[in-house]
């Protein structure tokens, strides 16, 4: 089992570019989840997805924000017009059973 | 609103010895979960230990294990013999009906050699 890999591992972007994450859970996880870290806080849940579905979303997740998972395995998460405040740890997490998430490396994003 | 409060944002102790960080939370469910997570400099989120709500015995995984009071709405982490390794943020999480987890702030964790 090779873990959740996240790529790029840090991103930086000026101030209205888009940028988009990809995650890849580990293989037969059918549950996937983002949450969004920043400097001194624990992480905050973002979205989730049950196969290709997405079944739950943050209001922190503004209309800037889409995550996909295509074919229920990997999953991208975009952010359009970015903004100094996006600048955070994004993380991924994929869990087979309901209560084991585990955890990719994060990407993290510098908008400048 | 669902909220979980680490009120210690930083602790040490040295190496060998026994040290405890503090959670609590606010819920009104009555079925949920309880975890501990240890994110090491620069590397990734890892799970140290898991409680089940419903379970009044306390979790044990090797030198980490918990002191669960359900009334007290309490979940502290008490690390034995601890290693260098050990050095790292703690976050304390609850899960409930729906997946996503709920995490505190952070203890941040220096073992002295």
């Amino acid at each position: 089992d090779t873990g959740v890999s996240q790529d790029p591992r840090h991103k930086i972007t000026k101030r209205g570019q888009n940028v988009t994450f990809r995650c890849d859970p580990i293989s037969e996880h059918n549950r996937l989840y983002w949450y969004r870290q920043t400097l001194g806080q624990g992480p905050e849940f973002l979205t989730y997805f049950q196969n290709e579905a997405q079944l739950e979303k943050s209001r922190l997740l503004s209309d800037r924000f889409s995550a996909e998972r295509p074919k229920g395995s990997f999953s991208t998460l975009e952010i359009q017009r970015t903004e100094q405040g996006d600048s955070a740890m994004y993380l991924c997490a994929s869990s087979q059973t309901l209560y084991e998430q585990y955890f990719g490396p994060g990407t993290r994003l510098t908008v400048t | 609103a669902q909220t979980v409060t680490q009120s210690q944002p930083e602790m040490s102790v040295q190496e060998a010895e026994t040290v405890t960080l503090s959670c609590t939370y606010d819920t009104s469910e009555n079925n949920y979960y309880l975890f501990w997570y240890k994110q090491p400099p620069s590397r990734q989120m890892i799970l140290v230990i898991r409680q089940e709500a419903y379970k009044q015995q306390n979790a044990t995984e090797n030198r980490f294990s918990v002191n669960f009071q359900k009334a007290a709405k309490s979940f502290s982490l008490k690390i034995s013999d601890s290693q260098l390794g050990d050095t790292a943020m703690y976050f304390c999480a609850v899960q409930y009906n729906t997946d996503k987890l709920i995490f505190g702030t952070g203890t941040r964790l220096q073992v002295f050699p």
